[in-house]
């Protein structure tokens, strides 16, 4: 299994561009999140998925969209990129919600200029 | 709304020394699970330990031992005989337990661990 998986490692992108962050998972977890990671700061949630077609925000939302059309794949979109959005982007996975422990990919460093 | 303070930012000791992560949290769930995340200098978070809120027993594993105590709402995290490789950030994190939690995790700011040689 490669677990979580995300791409691109890193990126640079310019103030206003938009991107794709990827995250793929091959446990069959039906619980999926996305966190972002600010230097000396814990990680916050941007948004979470319960299964495929349900998704929901998390504490810091503003800037980022998601969909989940598959079990699998649990895509983070940037709209017009800010400086504010620089960050390390953390996709995570668990079977079911607040018992299980969530696994994490190994992230994505993202700079935005 | 449920928050998870580390107080110490970073800490610094000679290997072989034992080492205390403090964690308190706040939650008005009666049913939430904590957890302890490692994230080595290569970036990736690992997964050390869960314990639920029901569950007061200490757990020991090897050098790690974690005291949970409700009463003063905290879930301590000690490195005994520290090396190297422990170097790391640590995080505390916590979950509500309630239906409409979904898992969400609430971490901590992370206490930075540098054990020297």
């Amino acid at each position: 299994n490669a677990g979580v998986t995300q791409t691109p490692k890193f990126r640079i992108l310019k103030i206003g561009q938009s991107m794709t962050l990827q995250c793929a998972q091959d446990m069959n977890h039906n619980y999926m999140y996305w966190y972002r990671q600010d230097p000396g700061m814990g990680l916050k949630l941007i948004y979470y998925s319960v299964g495929a077609g349900i998704t929901d925000k998390g504490e810091v939302p503003n800037g980022y969209n998601v969909s989940r059309s598959t079990t699998e794949d649990f895509p983070l979109r940037l709209e017009l990129a800010a400086p504010s959005q620089t960050s390390v982007y953390f996709c995570a996975s668990s079977y079911q919600g607040a018992y299980n422990e969530q696994f994490f990919g190994p992230g994505t460093r993202l700079t935005v200029l | 709304a449920q928050k998870v303070t580390q107080a110490q930012t970073e800490i610094s000791v000679v290997e072989k020394e034992d080492v205390t992560l403090d964690c308190v949290y706040e939650t008005r769930d009666t049913t939430y699970y904590l957890f302890w995340y490692k994230q080595p200098p290569s970036g990736e978070l690992v997964f050390l330990i869960r314990r639920n809120s029901f569950d007061e027993q200490n757990e020991i594993s090897g050098r790690y031992s974690w005291n949970f105590q409700k009463s003063t709402s905290s879930f301590n995290f000690t490195i005994t005989a520290s090396q190297v490789v422990d170097s790391a950030v640590y995080f505390c994190a916590l979950s509500e337990g309630g239906g409409t939690s979904y898992g969400k995790l609430t971490f901590g700011q992370g206490t930075i661990l540098t054990v020297h040689p």
